[in-house]
């Protein structure tokens, strides 16, 4: 069974920075894109980066750029997201989600997600 | 940057067959994906590659796409199907999801 477990979210001050962490199991994390989602309260999702299986990729969403940094570590089976310079709407709940592969390749678009991990940006 | 449109909402009564539009410049050559949030859950994708259900998921779901819009169908819509609707797709640079349709069926 697919499993994702968020964690590291927290309270932080505007101009924080926090490191979110992503456990994988159940699946070969190092041949998968990994990405984090975000969903501020009450809003819709919101992409926010991907990094490919073996990390020489990476995307962000403009709102984040020079601010976040994805990353993983395939022998620990983990993503990150380290943030910097936090903003109020920043505040939100951030998904891990892995991509899929089919006989022919593999896809950076979310299969299965976690729980999530909340993060508020506030004084 | 890259935009994905839905209706905010669609209801229809148990039974009967309701659908849901993304409409997006970039979808006659990329994938449309949905997921399925229910109240306080994670998404869960019901839809992959336009039409192709993951196993699990009920064949009350079903999508198409055509020219710039994608569609999601479930047949016989439950009262256990409502929750809100997420189409996902790409264009050449943007990775984006749609602003959500909250699907009531009463």
């Amino acid at each position: 069974e697919v499993q994702l477990v968020e964690s590291g979210g927290n309270l932080v001050q505007p101009g924080g920075s926090l490191r979110l962490s992503c456990v994988a199991s159940g699946f070969n994390f190092s041949t998968y894109w990994m990405t984090w989602v975000r969903q501020a309260p009450g809003k819709g999702l919101e992409w926010v980066a991907n990094i490919k299986e073996d990390g020489t990729e990476k995307h962000y969403v403009d709102s984040v750029k020079g601010r976040f940094t994805i990353s993983r570590d395939n022998a620990e089976k983990s993503l990150y997201l380290h943030m910097n310079s936090l903003r109020a709407d920043d505040t939100a709940l951030y998904y891990c989600a892995s991509g899929y592969c089919t006989n022919v390749r593999c896809y950076s678009s979310p299969e299965n997600w976690g729980q999530g991990t909340l993060v508020t940006v506030s004084s | 940057s890259y935009e994905l449109a839905q209706p905010p909402s669609v209801s229809v009564s148990p039974g009967q067959t309701a659908r849901i539009t993304c409409s997006g410049d970039a979808l006659p050559t990329k994938y449309a994906y949905w997921y399925q949030q229910k109240s306080g859950q994670a998404p869960v994708l019901v839809i992959y590659e336009d039409s192709k259900r993951p196993s699990g998921i009920t064949e009350r779901f079903s999508g198409s796409s055509s020219g710039t819009t994608a569609t999601l169908t479930i047949t016989g819509a439950q009262v256990q199907d409502e929750a809100d609707y997420y189409c996902y797709s790409t264009d050449s640079s943007d990775r984006v999801f749609g602003g959500g349709t909250k699907l009531t069926v009463l």
